[in-house]
């Protein structure tokens, strides 16, 4: 089954504790990106990834880090979390060049106290 | 994956009934239009496009109306079912960078 998977689907931490959200899809796409979602603010773009080894800022990219070794793999990094970094996140992917249809995650509620 | 958005527009309609829902966009240099739907404890999931080129795009039971002039983008669900009970974004599509820039959502809830 083509799917975009998010591990953990939910994690509540503290403060400055590093943490890493993983992020897979078995589509072959050359294209990742991760979103968060808050109330009022809709979901906004952190970083995007257009193939391995390459990676872009979004519009919200502060206190966050990617990588991007294998195609497949897109993991967002927290280094020290902080409380306003508490959000719903996701990840999505697509084919290079049809980035109007990505295939979005499960999501991972993150609460940093 | 639910959006918990305090001030989603919201849209009631009649099971059977069609739905429009409609959005507002900013970019004008956009290159694609794309309408998402979003159920509760779910991410967002692909409904339909439309290229900027283009005025009006029909799918199965849905269609998407691009308005330039305005800049106004709306769907319009035939035949509506519970199932589509959920939050849809508009978002639009272009640039270097590829990304989805989306639209505050709107709650479209069904009654039986």
């Amino acid at each position: 089954e083509a799917q975009v998977t998010q591990n953990p689907r939910y994690l509540i931490t503290v403060t400055g504790k590093k943490l890493t959200v993983t992020c897979s899809q078995n589509m072959n796409h050359e294209y990742m990106s991760w979103y968060r979602q808050d109330p009022g603010l809709g979901l906004r773009q952190i970083y995007y990834s257009m193939n391995v080894e390459v990676t872009d800022k979004g519009d919200v990219p502060e206190g966050y880090k990617v990588s991007r070794k294998e195609k497949r793999n897109f993991p967002l990094i927290l280094e020290s979390p902080s409380p306003n970094q508490t959000s719903l996140y996701f990840c999505a992917s697509s084919h290079s060049g049809a980035a109007y249809e990505q295939y979005f995650g499960p999501g991972t509620r993150l609460t940093v106290t | 994956g639910e959006n918990v958005g305090l001030h989603l527009p919201t849209l009631s309609v009649q099971e059977g009934d069609n739905s429009i829902i409609n959005c507002a966009y900013s970019n004008s240099a956009s290159d694609y239009f794309i309408w998402y739907k979003q159920e509760s404890g779910k991410g967002p999931q692909f409904i339909i496009d439309i290229r900027s080129n283009m005025d009006k795009r029909q799918g199965q039971r849905v269609t998407v109306l691009l308005n330039k002039t305005v800049k106004h983008l709306s769907l319009q669900i035939a035949a509506t079912q519970p199932g589509d009970s959920a939050v849809y974004f508009c978002a639009e599509n272009g640039g270097l960078s590829q990304k989805l820039v989306f639209g505050q959502g709107t709650r479209l809830t069904i009654n039986p």
